[in-house]
């Protein structure tokens, strides 16, 4: 069983729906981040969380340490948001980001 | 201004050759990383370079090595390329452990 994971794998939905990645993680952790990897492959970052919530533009981010999970949240969803969102975490007890599988969103027009 | 650069952005080469992947940053950063994405994009980490000190060297193998010339570089160098290390390489940096990551776009390497 993988430290970080995602849900779902692969997620199709129209265009303004609103989008939801859930992010579980089975270690402690000080920090956790929600990366986009665009289809011609290029890796953004959009969030780091240590709690609570964040938001840019349409994209919301919470984080539940208690519960170790969190959720990025896409409103107004639009064909471009399509790409590999990703969650990593930075581990208590080492420096390495613990990366999850990704998430594939599709947004269908 | 593009915040962490890789170069080259494609690769093609046969097997048993040497080769390059150069990483520069313009953010000030003190840390920098490599990662290799595999053929079902996990990303995982190879390298990361804190204040020129390598901090952590991945079972990765010693074909493999990382060369910073000064803050700023972190430059990757593979050895005898071998089939299976066809993958993208991600460069990134970061103010320090544990703070948001910026990463390069990634050079897509094949080895023929």
């Amino acid at each position: 069983k993988n430290e970080v994971e995602q849900s779902p794998q692969n997620l199709t939905a129209q265009e303004g729906e609103f989008i939801t990645i859930n992010c579980s993680y089975s270690v402690g952790i000080s920090a956790l981040h929600w990366l986009q990897q665009h289809p011609g492959g290029g890796i953004v970052s959009l969030f780091m969380l240590s709690s609570g919530k964040k938001k840019h533009g349409r994209l919301i981010a919470t984080i539940n340490i208690q519960e170790k999970h969190s959720s990025l949240h896409i409103t107004a969803s639009h064909p471009r948001d399509s790409a590999v969102y990703i969650c990593a975490v930075n581990g208590d007890s080492n420096y390495q980001l613990i990366w999850g599988a990704g998430t594939k969103l599709i947004i269908k027009p | 201004d593009t915040a962490v650069s890789q170069t080259p952005k494609y690769l093609v080469t046969q097997m048993g050759n040497d080769k390059s992947i150069k990483c520069e940053q313009n953010l000030g950063h003190d840390t920098m990383y490599w990662y290799k994405q595999d053929s079902k994009k996990f990303l995982k980490i190879m390298f990361s370079y804190n204040n020129k000190e390598l901090i952590i060297n991945e079972t990765v193998p010693n074909r493999f090595s990382p060369k910073s010339p000064d803050k700023a570089h972190l430059n990757l160098h593979i050895n005898s390329l071998e089939l299976g290390d066809s993958a993208v390489y991600f460069c990134a940096s970061s103010r320090g452990f544990r703070t948001e990551a910026f990463f390069g776009q990634g050079t897509r390497l094949t080895v023929v």
